[in-house]
């Protein structure tokens, strides 16, 4: 199984500009999210959806929008970009229940210039 | 809401010998800490985890210990190979809307041959 894939894998975006991220994911999990990382800030939570037609802001939402019409599509829009987006942005999936509930499952990342 | 500290940011081991990366927590209402494994240029790995009612848990070379009174939990790895050179970050879920981890900042493990 391809897991999570993300597109595209870089992109260099003037600022101004809007951008959709893609994520997919066949796992049929319940909950996804989107992080950027940063150097020496590690992994912060941008957006996150615990089930298909529900989403919520994370710890850095601004200038970021998220939608979840189906369960395995996630997408993340920039829709002015800044330069302070430059970042590497990765996708994320999580089972819903069990023991499994809090394991979190990751994409390859996209790497994002805002110019 | 949660924050982790993760130390050190940067650690060199030679290959063979342990090394250890320690996490503190904020939240005492925090029952799940996982640890991922990041190779350059790829996405973040889970590689072990523990939750609230264990001390303790092994995985062939890597084991991972939780103090909830003192609110830190660790990573071990044992006889460490080149292989195992990678940025590794730590994590904690927080108190807000569930299944939200906060990770700690990462720690830069290099296993010199």
């Amino acid at each position: 199984t391809a897991g999570i894939t993300q597109a595209p894998t870089s992109q260099i975006l003037a600022a101004g500009r809007s951008m959709t991220l893609r994520c997919t994911q066949d796992m049929r999990h319940n909950a996804m999210y989107w992080y950027r990382q940063d150097l020496g800030l590690g992994l912060r939570l941008i957006h996150y959806s615990n089930t298909a037609g529900t989403t919520g802001k994370g710890e850095v939402p601004d200038g970021y929008s998220v939608s979840r019409a189906n369960t395995d599509d996630f997408p993340l829009t920039l829709a002015s970009a800044v330069p302070s987006q430059t970042s590497v942005y990765f996708c994320a999936s999580s089972p819903e229940g069990g023991t499994a509930t809090y394991e979190q499952y990751f994409g390859p990342g996209t790497r994002l210039t805002v110019t | 809401g949660e924050n982790v500290e993760q130390h050190p940011s940067t650690l060199s081991v030679q290959e063979g010998d342990s090394a250890v990366i320690k996490c503190t927590y904020s939240d005492s209402a925090s029952n799940y800490f996982p640890w991922y494994k990041q190779e350059l240029g790829k996405g973040p790995q889970l590689i072990i985890d523990i939750r609230s009612n264990v001390g303790e848990k092994k995985d062939q070379r890597i084991a991972v210990t939780l103090n909830k009174t003192a609110k830190h939990f660790s990573l071990h790895i044992t006889e460490t190979q080149p292989e195992d050179s990678a940025v590794y970050f730590c994590a904690a879920v927080s108190s807000g809307s569930a299944r939200q981890l906060t990770f700690g900042s990462g720690t830069q493990l290099t296993v010199l041959p």
